[in-house]
């Protein structure tokens, strides 16, 4: 299958801080990157859907300003954690869209971001 | 998309055959079943999916039953590196149809 790629694989930072995190389709261009958030012995939650060229659309409860999603390319999408606060600890995870076909789905292998 | 119950957890014995139930009465015709599995700590890795025929792969089968309602997720001969929690997924093919909505799976373990 092809490759998803996340950086950092895993970010310690200071409350009050932003961090940066992006994910990559290695070997095939994606039309479409989701944005899961994972916290400790739950599933996937879906954050956001990241289209390339157009504003990410957020699922409900989700804050737009505080999780700044930029899909700039066909190849990179990068979630913002702004001014991260300890409850903003959580494994994020992407996952990217090739074409059509019904099973070209592909996740990143996650990054772990912990809040101090 | 349509709702998939599944047991919380499972027990299998390394070598044996794992199988994983899934329920998804509400599914629609377009809607095909996947399958992903979650190693600790690690992206999702996708199995198998399937429409309505009984499908397999390297890794499992996947046994739909007829009028779709439910399905099976077979690992033949399970290894301790199938320790994992297994999501059924439900999902259609249409614009947005790969926005995949995770429930809360099953956790299977498997025993020495």
């Amino acid at each position: 299958g092809a490759v998803v790629s996340q950086h950092p694989s895993w970010v310690i930072c200071k409350s009050g801080t932003s961090v940066k995190i992006e994910c990559r389709s290695l070997d095939f261009q994606a039309t479409t990157m989701f944005w899961y958030r994972q916290f400790p012995k739950q599933s996937l939650m879906l954050m956001a859907t990241s289209n390339e060229g157009s504003k990410a659309t957020y699922e409900q409860g989700v804050e737009k300003d505080k999780f700044l999603i930029n899909h700039a390319s066909l190849t990179l999408s990068t979630l913002t954690v702004t001014s991260a606060h300890p409850e903003d600890s959580s494994f994020y995870i992407c996952s990217a869209v090739r074409g059509q076909g019904v099973d070209e789905q592909f996740f990143g292998p996650g990054t772990r971001l912990t809040v101090l | 998309d349509a709702k998939t119950t599944q047991p919380p957890s499972m027990d299998c014995a390394e070598g044996r055959a794992a199988n994983l139930p899934c329920n998804h009465s509400t599914i629609s015709g377009n809607e095909y079943v996947y399958w992903y599995r979650q190693i600790h700590s690690q992206g999702p890795q996708y199995i198998i999916h399937g429409l309505k025929n009984n499908e397999t792969n390297e890794m499992a089968s996947l046994i739909i039953t007829e009028d779709r309602k439910s399905s099976t997720l077979i690992l033949p001969h399970a290894t301790l590196r199938d320790t994992a929690v297994y999501y059924c997924i439900v999902r259609g093919i249409n614009t947005g149809g790969f926005k995949t909505i995770f429930g809360a799976g099953t956790r299977l373990f498997v025993k020495a």
